[in-house]
C-alpha cells in the first residue's frame, strides 16, 4: 500500500541552525502539506503546496520556513534558523486533490519527524 | 470560519466498555468531517470520514461516527473497546479546497 515517508525520524539541532525535513508523498498525489504538533498540543497546519507553489500558509509559517519540491518525488520543509519553540513533531501529508472524488479531503500522513532544538 | 472542538481532553474507560469521543464543529458551509487516530509514537491514520450521504459512518477497527447537522456534532463511538485502542483521537474538518483543521485531540486510555 502506498504511503508517505519522512526522514529523519528524529533530529536534534542547536538553536540557530538550519534544518531540512524531507518527505516523499504518495506518487500520484497532487497536494502536499506540512503540519506540526508541539508536544501535548493539537496538530497545526503550516502550509499546503500545489502545482509547484504554496497554495496556503498559516501565520506560523513565517519567513524562517520554506518548502520546496526539488524533484518529482521529494517535498522538503526548511527552517532557516531554528528556535527553541520550533521543537515539535512535523508531519508531512499528501492528498489526491480531486475535489468531489471518493477520497475528497483525505490526507495521508507520514509518521512524522521529531525535531528537538537545544 | 470552520473550527473543531473536542470537549474531552482525556477519556479513561475499562476494556470491553463502550466509548464516545465528542466532537463539535462550526461551519457555515457544507462540511467534510474526519476522525484520525494517533497511536503512541506513530503518525496520523484515518479512522473514518463523512463526505455526504448516510449520517452514520463506519470506519476501521470497529469505530463509527454519526454526523448530526442540527447539533453540529460528529461524535465517535465504539461499542466495546480493547487495550489496543489506547491512542490520541483527532476530529478534523476540511477547510477550503483541501486543508484540514484539527481539534485539540482526545486521549483515550483503556484500563484492564
Amino acid at each position: 500500500e502506498p504511503e508517505v515517508t519522512q526522514t529523519p525520524s528524529h533530529q536534534v539541532t542547536q538553536m540557530g541552525q538550519e534544518v531540512i525535513l524531507r518527505c516523499v508523498p504518495i506518487s500520484n498525489h497532487l497536494y502536499f502539506y506540512w503540519y506540526r504538533q508541539i508536544l501535548g498540543q493539537k496538530v497545526e497546519f503550516l502550509v499546503s503546496f500545489y502545482n509547484n507553489e504554496i497554495s496556503e500558509k498559516s501565520e506560523i509559517f513565517d519567513d524562517q520556513f520554506s518548502v520546496e519540491r526539488p524533484d518529482g518525488s521529494n517535498f522538503t520543509l526548511k527552517i532557516r534558523s531554528t528556535k527553541l519553540e520550533d521543537s515539535a513533531m512535523y508531519f508531512c501529508a499528501s492528498s489526491e486533490g480531486q475535489a468531489g472524488g471518493p477520497n475528497t479531503g483525505e490526507l495521508f500522513f507520514g509518521e512524522g519527524s521529531r525535531l528537538t532544538v537545544l | 470560519a470552520q473550527s473543531v472542538t473536542q470537549l474531552d481532553s482525556q477519556v479513561p474507560v475499562f476494556e470491553e466498555a463502550p466509548v464516545e469521543l465528542r466532537c463539535n464543529y462550526s461551519s457555515s458551509v457544507s462540511v467534510y468531517l474526519f476522525w484520525y487516530v494517533q497511536y503512541p509514537n506513530q503518525g496520523l491514520q484515518l479512522l473514518l470520514k463523512y463526505l455526504s450521504g448516510s449520517t452514520l459512518v463506519k470506519g476501521i477497527n470497529g469505530f463509527e461516527a454519526e454526523f448530526n447537522k442540527s447539533q453540529t456534532s460528529f461524535h465517535l463511538r465504539k461499542p466495546s473497546v480493547h487495550i489496543s485502542d489506547t491512542a490520541e483521537y483527532f476530529c478534523a474538518v476540511r477547510k477550503g479546497a483541501q486543508k484540514l483543521v484539527f481539534g485539540q485531540g482526545t486521549r483515550l486510555t483503556i484500563n484492564p
